[in-house]
């Protein structure tokens, strides 16, 4: 079993909808969660942060981490073409080391 | 920009060769990471270093070695390429040696084909 799973997708919504992204985790000693954005072409870039179960927003972005069940999820209201990107979640492993497991990745394509 | 720098951006070599990927982390920052991103296996930690030293080791094939210099830059060398060796390659650096509470910030990698 990985440490981290998500679905790949992709999945395609129209302009406007709400996006839900979601990861599970096998580790219930994980304690920060992360969100990333990835463009093609180009570095994953650090979208959201977490570290206590519960929501936390940021714009249209809103994380949430429920440690009880091991799942966070990503939820993106009123999406946009430009969006459109691989989102990565990404999980802070034990130990005194700063790296983090990825997910696969889930490709969004937003339509206008 | 995240303030990352990697160089090249792309690197086309043929098996058996020797190449080396080269990051500066953002200013201030004491540690960097190597990731490998591909298709079926997503991004992979390969290696840490933190002020020079290493600090953690991923699924870094032998072939492999990096390293960290004074000024903080650091060096990605993949020896005897195969074509399985064909991936992105990204660095990414944070301010302090371990600690979650501190996001990575990735440069924008190098895309390494091998043929």
């Amino acid at each position: 079993q990985k440490e981290v799973e998500q679905d790949p997708g992709p999945l395609s919504v129209p302009e406007g909808a709400i996006v839900s992204l979601n990861c599970t985790y096998s580790n219930s000693a994980f304690q920060y969660f992360m969100w990333y954005r990835q463009y093609s072409r180009k570095g994953p870039e650090l979208l959201m942060y977490t570290y206590s179960s519960g929501n936390k927003e940021d714009g249209r972005f809103t994380a949430q981490v429920d440690k009880s069940s091991k799942y966070i999820s990503l939820f993106i209201r009123d999406s946009q073409p430009s969006d459109s990107a691989t989102y990565l979640c990404a999980i802070h492993g034990s130990g005194n080391t700063g790296k983090l497991i990825f997910g696969q990745g889930t490709t969004l394509q937003v339509k206008p | 920009d995240s303030g990352v720098t990697q160089t090249p951006k792309h690197l086309i070599t043929a098996t058996g060769q020797r190449v080396t990927l080269r990051c500066s982390p953002r200013s201030g920052d004491l540690s960097v990471y190597w990731y490998q991103q591909s298709l079926d296996q997503g991004l992979q930690f390969l290696i840490q270093y933190y002020n020079g030293e290493e600090r953690a080791k991923g699924n870094i094939l032998e072939r492999f070695s990096a390293q960290q210099f004074p000024d903080l830059h650091s060096e990605l060398n993949l020896s005897s390429l195969e074509l399985g060796d064909s991936a992105l390659y990204f660095c990414a650096s944070s301010p302090i040696r371990g600690a979650g509470n501190s996001p990575l910030h990735f440069g924008n990698g190098t895309r390494l084909t091998v043929t």
